[in-house]
């Protein structure tokens, strides 16, 4: 079963654009998390759909939002670029999004704000 | 709340020697735990996880991990060490109430030859 695939893998903005990430979870997942991983600030949670919906939301501005398709893919959305959202990107998917559930980690996007 | 600390942030272990990497907890309902690795320019990958039941979990790569409730403590070991496991480990806990993973500050484990 193919993993957890994450596009691109790496990107390169400008303070003030806005980018897109994408990430297609495991196939049957329902649940996709989004997490930030920094030097400075480790891996912290940013948000989580399940069935389109979002569940849960991790401590990040307005800027950065997110949606679920249909087909459960996911995508994340930042708006107006500061230096300091460089950082990698992590998208994991789980099964149903219960407490049981692995997530499992797509290989991440690489986002450099210059 | 919850937290996790990983009181380590390298270990450094020969080649063939066990190894530890040592994860303690604080939640306030029942501790749903987790480690993952992280190699270079990689995503994490899943080692284990405790939920409930037996105190050792066996996981992937031979790695295993021992949950000590009176201890609050969860520490990843693995009886002889590879110099391919040399990476970053992360332990997690599961949020209470939610669906999301806190995770700790992460050990560079490096197995020297």
């Amino acid at each position: 079963k193919a993993g957890v695939t994450q596009t691109p893998r790496y990107l390169i903005k400008t303070r003030g654009q806005q980018v897109t990430l994408s990430c297609s979870p495991i196939s049957g997942h329902r649940s996709v998390s989004w997490y930030q991983q920094t030097p400075g600030q480790g891996l912290q949670f940013l948000f989580e759909y399940f069935s389109e919906t979002q569940r849960n939301k991790g401590n990040f501005p307005g800027r950065f939002s997110g949606r679920q398709f249909s087909n459960s893919r996911s995508e994340m959305n930042v708006s107006t670029l500061e230096l300091g959202d460089s950082a990698l990107y992590l998208c994991a998917s789980s099964f149903g999004g219960s407490y049981t559930d692995t997530q499992y980690f797509g290989p991440g996007t690489r986002l450099t704000v210059l | 709340a919850q937290s996790v600390a990983q009181p380590e942030d390298q270990v450094n272990v020969a080649e063939g020697n066990p190894l530890t990497v040592k994860c303690t907890y604080s939640v306030s309902g029942n501790p749903y735990l987790f480690w993952y690795v992280q190699y270079p320019n990689r995503g994490l990958q899943f080692l284990l996880k405790y939920i409930t039941g037996d105190n050792l979990v066996k996981g992937s790569y031979g790695f295993e991990a021992e949950f000590n409730k009176s201890q609050t403590s969860f520490h990843l070991k693995k009886p002889s060490a590879l110099v391919s496991d040399s990476a970053l480990y992360f332990c997690a806990v599961r949020d209470a109430g939610a669906n999301n993973l806190f995770f700790g500050t992460g050990t560079r484990l490096t197995v020297i030859p």
